[in-house]
């Protein structure tokens, strides 16, 4: 079975604040992995991917990601957020196996940046 | 580069009426998939395409779901009878093959009353 969890459900924080959003997965081979984001209305946008290399992967808009395979996480990162950062953002994972590019997503955090 | 289009963006039904969704992916995108997502959940797949055939549809409850990509470009969704428990945004999404990057259309909000 293959599970995405986002451990928090809704994060605030002040402009100019950094910021941490949790994914942990489960899943037993190998997997392709990526963070979209969502604004208010909108559909899923691509932030950015993992799959192999350097564990920490640079996305648009100043955000990062880190993989780590001892804690089957990759845990998306920003320095300094904008006020309109504030949206929901989603972790998801692909099996490579049969290249179907299927993705399962966990359920979001929603990220709410305060001026 | 145009990005996926879809329509309605929006829907109100009563319990027991069908409803069709259209989606027009990026030109070039031979795979097109469509996802359900209920309120302050995560999409969840229903069903994909490769070019004009379905490559896994074991998500799509398929007593009152149905869905084509007849010429391997645009795609509909239907609902034949919606139930209270349809009330989710339906959304498309188109990539290539062996890319792992997906791109969303704007989605359609069905509200099921």
């Amino acid at each position: 079975t293959q599970t995405v969890s986002q451990s928090d459900a809704h994060v605030t924080v002040f402009e100019g604040d950094s910021v941490e959003l949790r994914c942990n997965y489960s899943y037993g081979g190998s997997i392709y992995l990526s963070w979209y984001i969502q604004h208010h209305g909108h559909g899923l946008q691509f932030l950015l991917k993992y799959y192999s290399g350097n564990p920490v992967v640079q996305g648009v808009n100043g955000f990062e990601a880190e993989f780590s395979k001892s804690d089957s996480s990759f845990h998306l990162r920003k320095a300094s957020v904008h006020w309109s950062d504030s949206a929901v953002y989603f972790c998801a994972v692909s099996p490579i196996t049969g290249n179907t590019g299927k993705l399962i997503f966990g359920l979001g955090t929603t990220l709410q940046v305060q001026p | 580069e145009a990005g996926v289009t879809q329509s309605p963006r929006y829907a109100v039904l009563q319990e027991g009426q069908a409803v069709s969704f259209w989606c027009d992916p990026i030109s070039g995108h031979d795979t097109l998939y469509w996802y359900q997502q209920p309120r302050d959940q995560g999409p969840q797949l229903l069903v994909y395409f490769r070019d004009e055939a379905v490559i896994d549809n074991s998500q799509l409850p398929s007593d009152r779901f149905s869905a084509v990509r007849p010429k391997g470009t645009n795609s509909t969704l239907k609902i034949q009878s919606a139930k209270q428990g349809d009330t989710a945004t339906y959304l498309c999404a188109s990539s290539r093959l062996g890319v792992y990057e997906q791109y969303f259309g704007p989605g359609t909000r069905l509200t099921v009353l």
